[in-house]
């Protein structure tokens, strides 16, 4: 069964520095997302990916953040400078253009100290 | 604005018990409706979705959910719990349009005892 898959599993890094989260998404998809969690809260929406540009992004989705598609397979995700605030799963999701459920990465535990 | 809420923090229930997890979402039209379930440490697996038709929903693992318009709820239950569903549950819903971006509730988290 096709699946979305992310890498690092967990990544620690200092702050400031910056981090690339990696998905793969399921290969005949067209809509890539990324979502947060931070512990103990609930999941929130990040940014929305379709045709080679953002089509939607929240408010947490400042500057720092930015999101490529740069081989047509892999979905990145980056923060060009972590703050604590950061800590959190993040989590990749994709979609198919007449599928209406998205499917997600196991996710990634960011640790920023 | 789109929100879902899920009134039930904790839920402890007995294996071979029934459950049921509440789920109300306040929206501007019927949106699609989506329970997720997460085990420690894995991802967001979808247990079910609703779109449209019949409103009583079947899903993975037994597990079914009622769609009720009249309350704008979309409560999962399940007959008889195994111990292996303890777990977190989310629901969600997506606008019925292109992208739809998925809206979160805060989470029910269930423990299941011997």
């Amino acid at each position: 069964e096709p699946e979305v898959t992310q890498t690092p599993s967990h990544q620690v890094t200092q702050m400031g520095q910056e981090v690339i989260l990696r998905c793969v998404p399921i290969s005949n998809h067209l809509y890539f997302y990324w979502y947060r969690q931070i512990l103990g809260q609930k999941v929130e929406f990040l940014v929305s990916f379709y045709n080679n540009e953002i089509s939607e992004k929240s408010e947490i989705f400042d500057d720092q953040f930015s999101v490529e598609r740069p081989d047509g397979s892999n979905f990145t995700l980056k923060i060009r400078s972590t703050k604590l605030e950061d800590s959190a799963m993040y989590f990749c999701a994709s979609r198919g253009y007449m599928n209406t459920e998205a499917f997600f990465g196991q996710g990634t535990r960011l640790t920023v100290v | 604005a789109q929100s879902v809420t899920q009134p039930d923090i904790h839920i402890t229930v007995s294996e071979g018990a029934s459950l049921e997890l509440r789920c109300n979402y306040s929206y501007g039209a019927t949106p699609y409706l989506f329970w997720y379930v997460q085990s420690p440490g894995q991802g967001l697996q979808l247990l079910l979705k609703y779109f449209s038709g019949d409103t009583l929903v079947q899903g993975i693992k037994g597990f079914e959910a009622e769609f009720k318009r009249s309350q704008s709820s979309f409560n999962l239950r399940k007959p008889s719990v195994h111990w292996s569903d303890a777990a977190e549950y989310f629901c969600a819903v997506a606008p019925k349009a292109a992208g739809n971006k998925l809206t979160f509730g805060g989470g029910t988290r269930v423990l299941v005892k011997p």
